[in-house]
């Protein structure tokens, strides 16, 4: 069974452009949740999808944003990017936390802005 | 409220002595707390878990104990092997529909020397 895949691995943009992240999931699993890990922040929890609806949120602004598709891949949406936005990007799925299922995470994508 | 705080942040332990790690919560909503091993490269990956109404759990050289009335949990690393050295987190979680967002503690660099 595939793991969860994140594409693409490695990002490089410049300040103010926008990036867009990809998230397959485990099959059948219908949750996806984002978190950014930086060496300053640790690991912070974005947003969480479940059946193509957002059903949690982190405290990031809203230039963060993502969406579920209804095959529960995944995508979040980094708009006007800044400096501070590098980070590795993880994403987790599960087949529903709601029943403490584990979370299984990705590699990441590894987005460094200029 | 959120926070999980981990210490120590890094740990240096010879070949076959015990590991340990300690996390404190200030939520008592939290009612899920994971352990994660992650290696450089890779995402996350569950060590172990426990609920607050059990005071131990243990998965071969890995036990997790829990402190409810002091709002502590640690993870004990027996037999540490070099194989072991990993970054390590803890995590919490409020119940129902909120298991898919995870607080982490800012980590602990395990390093154990052959």
């Amino acid at each position: 069974k595939a793991g969860v895949t994140q594409t693409p691995r490695y990002l490089i943009k410049t300040r103010g452009q926008q990036v867009t992240l990809s998230c397959s999931p485990i099959s059948g699993h219908r949750s996806v949740s984002w978190y950014q890990q930086t060496p300053g922040q640790g690991l912070q929890f974005l947003f969480e999808y479940f059946s193509e609806t957002q059903r949690n949120k982190g405290n990031f602004p809203g230039r963060f944003s993502g969406r579920q598709f209804s095959n529960s891949r995944s995508e979040m949406n980094v708009s006007t990017l800044e400096l501070g936005d590098s980070a590795l990007y993880l994403c987790a799925s599960s087949l529903d936390p709601g029943q403490r299922d584990i979370q299984y995470f990705g590699a990441g994508t590894r987005l460094s802005v200029l | 409220q959120q926070q999980v705080k981990q210490s120590p942040q890094s740990l240096i332990v010879q070949k076959g002595g015990i590991s340990i790690i300690n996390c404190a919560y200030e939520n008592t909503a939290f009612d899920y707390f994971p352990w994660y091993q992650q290696f450089p490269g890779k995402g996350p990956a569950l060590l172990i878990a426990i609920r607050p109404d059990v005071s131990e759990k243990k998965e071969g050289r890995f036990t997790i104990s829990f402190n409810k009335s002091a709002k502590q949990f640690s993870l004990h690393i027996m037999d540490s092997q070099p194989g072991d050295s990993a970054t390590y987190f803890c995590a919490a979680s409020i119940g129902g529909t909120s298991y898919g967002k995870l607080t982490f503690g800012q980590g602990t660099i395990l390093t154990v020397h052959p």
